[in-house]
């Protein structure tokens, strides 16, 4: 099946650092879209990449799709305590999508 | 609009028993969705449907069932509960025109622990 390689696991950060992570797979996707999941929570949508190349931006949040069709990274400018969380990356295909298994950023004030 | 809204949020099973998890939502999306959690684990498909009365398997649906009678209510089923699906159950929604995918809302997830 499709898999999806997302990295780093776990980020340690300080506080107005810039933080990228990134995501890779053996199969091409029709859509990319990074997702944030506090505790307790579900996930929330960042990002949605719809083109081979496409950069979108949402704030501080940048977020590109592999012009392979097989990656994408998700950048954060000058991070603030409240970007603490999970990022998930997430590959859409026909009728499904796959998810990575999740980056855990923690932003030290 | 409530957006997804998931019942109970925490159940707690023996092994054997069944239950049903409710999933809502307000938004009029034809897509709909089941995914499981497990610890540092991202998220699989259990099931998914395109539209009420349509419904089709994803990555993992052994052990659950799923219906969609209406285009609101999409209930997962487990009927004979195995610790293997002790883990946090989200629905999730979005509205599509044809093929490419994007899951719009989740809802706040279902934990269920099966001993």
């Amino acid at each position: 099946g499709q898999q999806l390689n997302q990295s780093p696991q776990s980020m340690f950060i300080q506080e107005g650092e810039d933080v990228s992570m990134n995501c890779t797979s053996s199969s091409i996707f029709n859509t990319w879209l990074w997702y944030k999941q506090d505790p307790g929570e579900g996930p929330v949508l960042l990002i949605a990449l719809y083109k081979a190349g496409e950069l979108t931006s949402n704030g501080r949040l940048t977020a590109q799709f592999g012009i392979t069709r097989k990656d994408s990274f998700l950048n954060i400018s000058a991070s603030i305590p409240s970007d603490v969380g999970i990022y998930f990356c997430a590959g859409g295909g026909n009728n499904d999508m796959r998810f990575g298994a999740g980056t855990r950023l923690t932003v030290k004030p | 609009n409530a957006g997804v809204t998931q019942t109970p949020k925490f159940r707690i099973l023996k092994i054997g028993q069944s239950m049903t998890l409710q999933c809502a939502q307000d938004m009029n999306h034809n897509y709909m969705y089941w995914y499981r959690q497990d610890p540092g684990m991202g998220l699989k498909l259990i099931y998914y449907s395109v539209g009420a009365g349509i419904t089709d398997k994803g990555e993992v649906p052994n052990g659950y069932n799923v219906s969609r009678s209406t285009t609101e209510d999409f209930p997962l089923r487990l009927e004979l509960a195995a610790p293997s699906q002790t883990s946090v159950y989200f629905c999730a929604s979005s509205y599509s025109q044809g093929g490419t995918q994007k899951v719009d809302y989740f809802g706040a997830g279902t934990r269920l622990s099966v001993l």
